[in-house]
């Protein structure tokens, strides 16, 4: 079973739009990253979430981590197309010695 | 700053042949670097865990005779795919921790075709 269960797999909407994508666990986190990844590249860190409840916004992206520190959701405020890419989130578990854990992805993609 | 190079970006190479790919921290140290592969639509999976001056740890079901991992220095792991198969095809990336402050950077991955 995977650590960390991303939802939806794949997102396709028209710009302009909102979306939510989530990740969610059974187990708690100390900290829980998100990443977007483009065709071609390697991740890049968009925010680290690391206190029950706390809310981070980075311009049109909303990232929650839940109170239980067991889920987080990235919301995307009126979606460009240059938002497209993969959405990950990881952890990097204590039993795991900090080596992070990736979730499955979410593709989104945002058509003009 | 905190930027990870990968070299090459691509390479396609033929069955049999041997593969060297470097991933280097060009603006702090990285005692540590992880290798990762991607397959086409999936997330990344840990392959191990490159310890400068000590030997790689490997995840579990990652064959180290056939990826050869070297971390020679502060600045520099790298990542030999021996005998490549055509199921070696993957999409490789590596990152780096930061020996300071703890953080994990990545770098712009290699695509390996094998033919």
């Amino acid at each position: 079973t995977q650590l960390l269960e991303q939802s939806p797999q794949f997102l396709s909407i028209q710009e302009g739009e909102n979306l939510t994508v989530y990740c969610n666990s059974s187990s708690v986190f100390s900290s829980l990253q998100w990443y977007r990844q483009e065709p071609g590249e390697g991740p890049v860190l968009l925010v680290t979430v690391v206190t029950g409840g706390e809310v981070k916004k980075l311009k049109r992206l909303t990232f929650q981590f839940g109170d239980a520190r067991k889920d987080s959701s990235l919301h995307i405020t009126a979606a460009q197309p240059g938002d497209t890419g993969l959405y990950l989130c990881a952890v990097a578990p204590r039993a795991r010695w900090g080596k992070l854990q990736f979730g499955a992805g979410t593709q989104v993609v945002v058509t003009p | 700053g905190a930027v990870v190079s990968q070299h090459p970006s691509w390479v396609i190479c033929k069955s049999g042949t041997s593969v060297k790919i470097e991933c280097r921290s060009l603006d702090f140290q990285a005692t540590t670097m992880f290798w990762y592969r991607q397959f086409p639509k999936q997330s990344l999976m840990l392959m191990a865990t490159s310890n400068e001056g000590s030997k790689a740890t490997y995840e579990q079901g990652v064959e180290k005779d056939k990826f050869l991992i070297n971390h020679a220095s502060l600045t520099l792991s790298t990542l030999t795919v021996t005998s490549a198969h055509p199921e070696d095809s993957s999409f490789y990336i590596c990152s780096a921790r930061d020996s300071a402050y703890y953080e994990q950077y990545f770098g712009p991955g290699t695509r390996l075709t094998v033919t």
